[in-house]
């Protein structure tokens, strides 16, 4: 079975420019979320959806921060203008669903901003 | 509001010692509890997860923790570590698999 896929692996931009990241779930897992870790830090949960609706987004930075999830399936976490505290590894996760079963993550897509 | 803090940022076992991970927890309701695991360039993997029922949980690898309510602590034991053991450890409490609060981890490095 294919685990989560992310990419890129390896982003680095310059501060305002604009990244977007992509994350395709385990098939039939209709739960996804987007994670931030900081480096030395714990990830930080900053959106979830269910299907292709948004189930919990109180810590996304919603002036420079977007996610969808249009078909229920893919996912794009975008980041518009970056700042320097951006700099992270962004991973997706993906679960049948928001009780029982477990969190699968991919391996995530680290982003440096210069 | 929840919280999760997990007091050792770095510990070194001897490969066969035992280990102990420490986790402790704020939380409103009966949470649910969780030990993840990262290694080097790969993805975390669940290592356990508890909710209710036996205080003792057995995980995947040889890993066990034990929920203690009057502590508000969560922690990993393993009673022999291998060398393949060295990672980055992470407790993490939330209801089920939402709002899922993850400590700073702890770094394990395995002496030979």
């Amino acid at each position: 079975e294919a685990g989560v896929a992310q990419s890129p692996r390896y982003k680095i931009i310059e501060k305002r420019q604009s990244v977007a990241f992509w994350c395709n779930p385990i098939s039939g897992h209709a739960t996804l979320y987007w994670y931030q870790q900081i480096l030395g830090q714990g990830p930080k949960l900053l959106i979830q959806f269910q299907n292709n609706g948004v189930v919990d987004d109180s810590q996304l930075p919603k002036d420079r921060f977007s996610a969808e999830r249009l078909k229920g399936v893919d996912s794009t976490l975008k980041i518009q203008p970056a700042k320097l505290e951006d700099s992270a590894v962004y991973l997706c996760a993906s679960s049948l669903g928001p009780s029982g079963g477990e969190l699968f993550f991919g391996e995530g897509s680290r982003l440096t901003v210069l | 509001a929840q919280s999760v803090t997990q007091p050792d940022i770095h510990i070194t076992v001897s490969e066969g010692a035992s280990l102990e991970l420490r986790c402790n927890y704020s939380y409103g309701a009966t949470p649910y509890l969780f030990w993840y695991v990262q290694s080097p360039g790969q993805g975390l993997q669940l290592l356990l997860k508890y909710f209710s029922g036996d205080t003792l949980v057995q995980g995947i690898k040889g890993f066990e923790a034990e929920f203690k309510r009057s502590q508000s602590s969560f922690n990993l034991r393993k009673p022999s570590v291998h060398w393949s053991d060295a990672a980055e450890y992470f407790c993490a409490v939330g209801e089920d698999n939402n709002d899922m609060r993850f400590g700073a981890g702890t770094r394990l490095t395995v002496k030979p």
